[in-house]
């Protein structure tokens, strides 16, 4: 069965510390997808990244980098120099083909960061 | 860029009332899904859509719920009775055939049920 725990509930840091959002999956399938979305008050679900099963790499865009291992099933997201307007929940999603091959996705629970100014 | 759409933003109806939620995925995508969000939880898996039929669907997808594809565009939720626990945001998504490829999601519909 698939699975998604982010196990920080809620975030707190005041602007220009860097926060890490930690993920942590569960899937038997060898193909899959993990993502991050945030999602403002607004309500959208933005997305953010997408890594597959086959590319460990970690991957860094402006202040956002993220740390895929599939060793421990972890897919951190780490903030750098977090400003206010990072202040949102943060979603870890899992997408595999599960039994119909439908690629439906799992959410976690969600992390509510706050960023002080 | 091309973008999934949903209508309307917001609806708000009565307990027991028949809802239509719409959503026009994007053009070249062929596999539909619709989620859920109850206010201040995670986004839950209501239903997965393809080829005119339904693929999966999880527990909460029961007997009130129906999804079709009237038009070949627009891809509709419909909540026959509903109930004070169906209010939350619903997420119409879509993707392509290609096990790579992401699923794009709407902006949402928010429901309130009174």
């Amino acid at each position: 069965a698939q699975k998604v725990t982010q196990a920080q509930t809620e975030i707190s840091v005041v602007e220009k510390e860097d926060v890490t959002l930690d993920c942590v999956y569960e899937t038997r399938d060898t193909t899959y997808y993990l993502f991050w979305y945030k999602q403002p008050p607004s309500g959208e679900l933005v997305f953010l990244i997408r890594r597959n099963s086959f590319d460990e790499q970690n991957e860094i865009s402006g202040r956002y980098s993220w740390n895929f291992q599939k060793s421990t099933s972890s897919f951190n997201f780490t903030i750098t120099a977090s400003q206010v307007v990072d202040s949102a929940v943060y979603f870890c999603a899992l997408s595999d083909l599960g039994n119909t091959g439908g690629f439906k996705t799992i959410f976690g629970a969600g992390t509510r960061l706050f960023v002080k100014a | 860029e091309p973008e999934v759409t949903q209508t309307p933003s917001h609806q708000v109806t009565q307990m027991g009332q028949e809802v239509i939620l719409r959503c026009v995925p994007i053009s070249n995508h062929l596999y539909f899904y619709w989620y859920r969000q109850i206010l201040g939880q995670k986004v839950e898996f209501l239903v997965s859509f393809y080829n005119n039929e339904i693929s999966e669907k999880s527990e909460i997808f029961d007997d009130q719920f129906s999804v079709e594809r009237p038009d070949g565009s627009n891809f509709t939720l419909k909540i026959r009775s509903t109930k004070l626990e169906d209010s939350a945001m619903y997420f119409c998504a879509s993707r392509t055939s290609g096990v790579q490829e992401t699923q794009y999601f709407g902006p949402g519909t928010r429901l309130l049920v009174l």
